[in-house]
């Protein structure tokens, strides 16, 4: 079975351009949560949305980044204009209503805003 | 607020030895402890997690962990380190709000193994 699927691995874009994360959960799974990793704050939640809804975005930084699950396997994190602050590690994980407990993680899309 | 403190940043441990990674927690309530490992490039991996009951936790790869409620602690151990055991690893409190579980991490500790 095929965890949870995250593209591009790898971002390399310039201030001001808008960046697209994309994520495909979990078959089955209706939370996803959007993390960051950064040396400077470690890992935060930003965003984690159930059956396709946002629920609890008060992680999110600023009004340049926002999150969209159009459907239940895919979702979007953009960051628009995009800093060099913005740098960072950033993990989906996704999880079933049966087994809350337990966020299964993708491998992540490192982002370098030069 | 809930927070996770680990006072570890980077621990060496030689193959075969125990180890012990500190953790310990703020939270108002019963706390969902978690332990967290990531290796290199890769994603976070549960080892275990804690609710309720028994107050020794087994996990994976040979992971255990006790919480002490008195101190506040979640410390993970195990009894014979090898080297694939070498990684970060991240302590956790989880909250439910809003139906999902929503993880606040410690800083972090870096695992070291000397062969």
């Amino acid at each position: 079975d095929a965890g949870v699927i995250q593209s591009p691995r790898h971002e390399v874009t310039e201030m001001g351009q808008e960046v697209t994360l994309r994520c495909k959960p979990i078959s089955g799974h209706d939370y996803l949560f959007w993390y960051r990793q950064t040396m400077m704050r470690g890992l935060e939640l930003l965003i984690y949305f159930n059956n396709n809804v946002p629920i609890d975005d008060s992680g999110m930084p600023e009004d340049r980044f926002s999150a969209k699950m159009p459907n239940a396997s895919f979702s979007t994190l953009k960051i628009q204009p995009s800093e060099p602050r913005d740098s960072a590690v950033y993990f989906c994980a996704s999880t079933t209503r049966g087994d809350r407990e337990t966020q299964y993680f993708g491998p992540g899309t490192r982002l370098l805003v030069l | 607020a809930q927070s996770v403190t680990q006072p570890d940043i980077h621990i060496t441990v030689s193959e075969g030895a125990s180890l012990e990674l500190r953790c310990n927690y703020s939270y108002g309530a019963t706390p969902y402890l978690f332990w967290y490992v990531q290796s290199p490039g890769q994603g976070l991996q549960l080892l275990l997690k804690y609710f309720s009951g028994d107050t020794l936790v087994q996990g994976i790869k040979g992971f255990e962990a006790e919480f002490k409620r008195s101190q506040s602690s979640f410390n993970l151990r195990k009894p014979s380190v090898h080297w694939s055991d070498a990684a970060e690893y991240f302590c956790a409190v989880g909250a439910f709000t809003g139906g999902g579980n929503k993880l606040t991490f410690g800083t972090g500790t870096q695992l070291k193994v000397e062969l």
